[in-house]
């Protein structure tokens, strides 16, 4: 069964610092691995989408890695904004099954003036 | 063009009640996804319909069911609720046809927020 974690689970930084979000993964045999954004009492906005074939994906000042080996991927946000805070999810989708995505519980992103 | 629409966005039930959350998908999206999200389990994967058939359940109690209509509108149902449902019900609408999860291709919904008292 996939499991997916997400560290750390809350972060708090001051503006215009570039920021690593990890997310790891048990089952290393992955269809996609997804990067979603959730804002207080939203639904979720898609990111960054890398599909198991790929290494990275770039979407402005976000760069999303993936190392299935490893059973990790990273997002990293540039020169951070107050208009980043929210909570920021990965989703794994396991390859060779029904392909429902396994989300982990997320990191609450704070940045501050 | 319209979004995912959720209805209604806050719901306050008494346990024991059963409960209908709605969701309609954009335009042209036939696949619909439901999703349980609660600070203790996090974001979980309920059911998907596509052609108004389900096509793939998540593991929870029979209590949780679901439809879909030929407009690709949803409903997802809770009978006999209990405390521990009282949860934000997240609907994910995509145009993909076949079953790979792109997800880059899903909207999310807004989400119905629901209480159990």
């Amino acid at each position: 069964k996939q499991e997916v974690t997400q560290i750390p689970a809350a972060l708090s930084v001051p503006e215009g610092e570039n920021l690593v979000l990890n997310c790891s993964f048990t089952d290393s045999a992955i269809y996609n691995l997804q990067w979603f954004r959730q804002d207080p009492g939203k639904g979720l906005t898609s990111l960054l989408l890398i599909q198991s074939s790929q290494r990275e994906q770039t979407s402005g000042r976000l760069n999303a890695s993936l190392d299935k080996s490893s059973g990790r991927s990273t997002l990293y946000i540039a020169a951070s904004q107050p208009g980043d805070s929210a909570t920021y999810l990965c989703a794994a989708t396991a390859s060779g099954g029904s392909y429902i995505p396994t989300f982990g519980r997320g990191t609450s992103l704070i940045v501050h003036p | 063009k319209a979004g995912v629409t959720q209805t209604p966005r806050y719901l306050i039930k008494t346990r024991g009640q059963q409960v209908t959350l709605s969701c309609s998908p954009i335009s042209g999206h036939r696949s619909v996804s439901w999703y349980q999200q609660t600070p203790g389990q996090g974001l979980q994967f309920l059911f998907e319909y596509f052609s108004e058939t389900q096509r793939n359940k998540g593991n929870f109690p029979g209590r949780f069911s679901g439809r879909q209509f030929s407009n690709s509108r949803s409903e997802m149902n809770v009978s006999t609720l209990e405390l521990g449902d009282s949860a934000l019900y997240l609907c994910a609408s995509s145009s993909r046809d076949r079953a790979s999860y792109f997800m880059d291709g899903y909207t999310f919904g807004s989400g119905t927020r629901l209480t159990v008292v």
